[in-house]
């Protein structure tokens, strides 16, 4: 059964620093694996995705890689801002059969609270 | 595109109650999923739906829960009866086929239920 870990479980910096953030999961037979974006009261927004067979992707000041191998993922997150303040999370997608079809199953980290103090 | 929409944001029900909670997928999507987060158990999969047809219920917690796609652009879950168990945000989210940029999946901004 897939189990998806995030380290650490908040996390609180000044304004401007460098940050990363930590993702395990224990089955590497993954299909893709997202980062989201969680504020308070919201839905949840996909940062970025990364396939099974890609090592990083980067979008602005974000960078997420992945290491399927050791069954990690970490978010990068450069020159950290205030409105960065939010939970994020990563989910992890594996192919599974349900009955007659192949579906897809997606499970979830518990998510890191993040706080980027001025 | 107006995303993911869901009805209600919000509810307050009475144990025993029936809760219906909507969604509307993205047009053109043809997955939907309903999630349920709490604090304690994070967020989790219920049953989700390719081209409006269950393909995997086995989140679903007990037959207190059903969820129904009688077509493309709607989804309920209904929840009979309710329990203050059941209190958490439900998110419906949905995404296209295909792979690449197709992955990415749509989440609503949830329904939150309190149920006292």
């Amino acid at each position: 059964k897939q189990e998806v870990t995030q380290i650490p479980a908040a996390l609180s910096v000044p304004e401007g620093e460098n940050l990363v953030l930590n993702c395990s999961f224990t089955d590497s037979a993954i299909y893709n694996l997202q980062w989201f974006r969680q504020d308070p009261g919201k839905g949840l927004t996909s940062l970025l995705l990364i396939q099974s067979s890609q090592r990083e992707q980067t979008s602005g000041r974000l960078n997420a890689s992945l290491d399927k191998s050791s069954g990690r993922s970490t978010l990068y997150i450069a020159a950290s801002q205030p409105g960065d303040s939010a939970t994020y999370l990563c989910a992890v997608t594996t192919l599974l059969r349900v009955r007659d079809n192949y579906g897809q199953n997606f499970v979830f980290g518990p998510g890191t609270r993040l706080s980027v103090l001025p | 595109d107006a995303g993911v929409i869901q009805s209600p944001r919000h509810e307050v029900t009475e144990m025993g109650q029936e809760v219906t909670l909507r969604c509307k997928p993205i047009s053109g999507h043809d997955y939907l999923f309903w999630y349920r987060q709490t604090m304690m158990r994070g967020l989790e999969l219920l049953i989700y739906f390719n081209n409006n047809v269950p393909i995997d219920d086995s989140g679903m917690p007990e037959d207190r829960f059903s969820a129904k796609m009688p077509n493309a652009s709607f989804s309920t879950l209904k929840i009979q009866p309710s329990e203050p168990r059941d209190s958490a945000v439900y998110f419906c989210a949905s995404r296209a086929s295909g792979t690449g940029i197709f992955d990415t999946i749509y989440f609503g901004e949830g329904s939150w239920l309190t149920v006292v």
